[in-house]
């Protein structure tokens, strides 16, 4: 248990479907990260936030929406998302997004199938 | 064009030996690098990780090792034990891009008893 908690852990959608995706961590960190990691491919950042402000969108389609309410919890919206989104979506967090030495801590991931 | 990269898809060491994976880096801004470790349906685990003012950094049986002219580093784990059989990742990033990691592809590390 890393305290980082994703969910669901697997989501199959259409492509007209809208879907969201959480994230939530009880360890009391201050910047929180998607990244996304498909088949082959390394891992990739999406999206930081750090005290609840987005700081990167590492020119993600808008089709993705992140939004990040508080601290502990961050979601990731989908909409009309394509087959090729099709990928294992991870969360993190981090004491804060500052220092590259502040350890990120990871949750399980959401192993999302567009159809 | 990846920054980090891991050329060794896979690794298959005997169980007591040395697990050497590898992993090369192209942005001469990286100075701090990072392994974590990746078991199946978990997320990534932080291993251990090394600045570019140090060549080499020790924990237990993980140590890495950073040649910073040949923009290379690597994590040996002795001696080897199944437990290890994992995912490792390699991940870079810069004081200035505070905590944004470049991660390499993985390796597969497959510890046989």
């Amino acid at each position: 248990e890393t305290g980082v908690t994703q969910t669901p852990r697997h989501l199959v959608m259409g492509m007209t479907n809208k879907k969201s995706l959480k994230c939530e961590q009880h360890l009391g960190h201050n910047a929180m990260y998607w990244y996304k990691q498909s088949a082959k491919k390394p891992l990739e950042l999406m999206f930081v936030y750090n005290f609840k402000e987005q700081t990167e969108n590492n020119s993600v389609p808008s089709r993705f929406s992140p939004e990040c309410p508080n601290s502990s919890h961050l979601f990731l919206h989908l909409h009309t998302l394509q087959p090729e989104d099709s990928a294992l979506y991870l969360c993190a967090s981090s004491q804060d997004s500052g220092l590259a030495k502040n350890i990120q801590y990871f949750g399980a991931g959401t192993r999302l199938s567009v159809l | 064009d990846q920054q980090v990269k891991q050329n060794s898809p896979s690794l298959s060491v005997q169980e007591g030996r040395i697990s050497i994976l590898n992993c090369d880096y192209t942005n001469s801004m990286f100075d701090y690098f990072l392994w974590y470790k990746k078991y199946p349906a978990e997320g990534p685990t932080f291993l251990i990780s090394i600045s570019s003012i140090k060549d080499k950094n020790e924990d237990g049986r993980f140590t890495v090792f950073l040649n910073k002219s040949a923009k290379h580093l690597s994590l040996h784990i002795v001696p080897s034990q199944p437990g290890d059989s994992a995912v490792y990742f390699c991940a870079a990033t810069s004081n200035n891009a505070g905590n944004m990691l470049t991660f390499g592809g993985g390796t597969r590390l497959m510890v046989k008893p």
